[in-house]
């Protein structure tokens, strides 16, 4: 079965300008988390979604925003891009808590 | 914040060695997770441990648990150059179980 797919695997965006990275999950799987990883504050989680609706939330500021569509396919945007935002953006998908299959990441780079 | 801590930070041995990998962690847990990242790519699921299981085995791979320790153990027998890659432990952050939270990881370099 197809595994989680995020496009793109790259972005460079200037600073100020907003980005949306995008995650489609495995099929039949309703959940879907967002993690961002950094080499100094490692993996972090972002949000994550279920059935459309956010389920929880990380200790990230607003400019952080997610959604997830009905077909659960879900989307991430930051705003207002800073440089400390450069990261690989990881998506995961799961049945439930035992276990997540995660995308290859988007690899954003903010100049 | 960071839950789990991985020691060691980097671990370098030879092919046909065993690699022991531990993690710590702060609050307590529904479960505890392996997973493997290759240079920078997603990550891998290895294995899942729950809280009331002291030991689980998968292949090469064996985990132990110890909940009055906060503590957890990656053993990979027999290593292979492939299994050149970050390790990382991962704890639920809540009773629903829709966070994890993730330690620092740890490196490991397997030379043929």
């Amino acid at each position: 079965k197809a595994g989680v797919t995020q496009t793109p695997r790259y972005l460079i965006k200037t600073r100020g300008q907003q980005v949306t990275l995008s995650c489609s999950p495995i099929s039949g799987h309703r959940s879907v988390s967002w993690y961002q990883q950094t080499p100094g504050q490692g993996l972090q989680f972002l949000f994550e979604y279920f059935s459309e609706t956010q389920r929880n939330k990380g200790n990230f500021p607003g400019r952080f925003s997610g959604r997830q569509f009905s077909n659960s396919r879900s989307e991430m945007n930051v705003s207002t891009l800073e440089l400390g935002d450069s990261a690989l953006y990881l998506c995961a998908s799961s049945l439930g808590p035992s276990g997540y299959t995660f995308g290859s990441g988007t690899r954003l780079t903010v100049v | 914040s960071q839950q789990g801590e991985e020691d060691p930070q980097a671990l370098s041995i030879q092919e046909g060695e065993n690699a022991t990998m531990n993690c710590s962690y702060k609050t307590s847990i529904n479960n505890l997770q392996w997973y493997r990242q290759n240079s920078g790519r997603g990550l891998v699921h290895l294995i899942l441990i729950r809280s009331n299981e002291r030991e689980k085995h998968s292949g090469r791979l064996r985990v132990t648990l110890d909940t009055s320790k906060k503590s957890s153990s990656l053993l990979i027998t027999a290593s292979r150059a492939a299994d050149t890659a970050s390790y990382f432990c991962a704890t639920d952050a809540n009773q629903a179980g829709t966070a994890l939270i993730f330690g620092k990881g740890t490196t490991l370099s397997v030379s043929s």
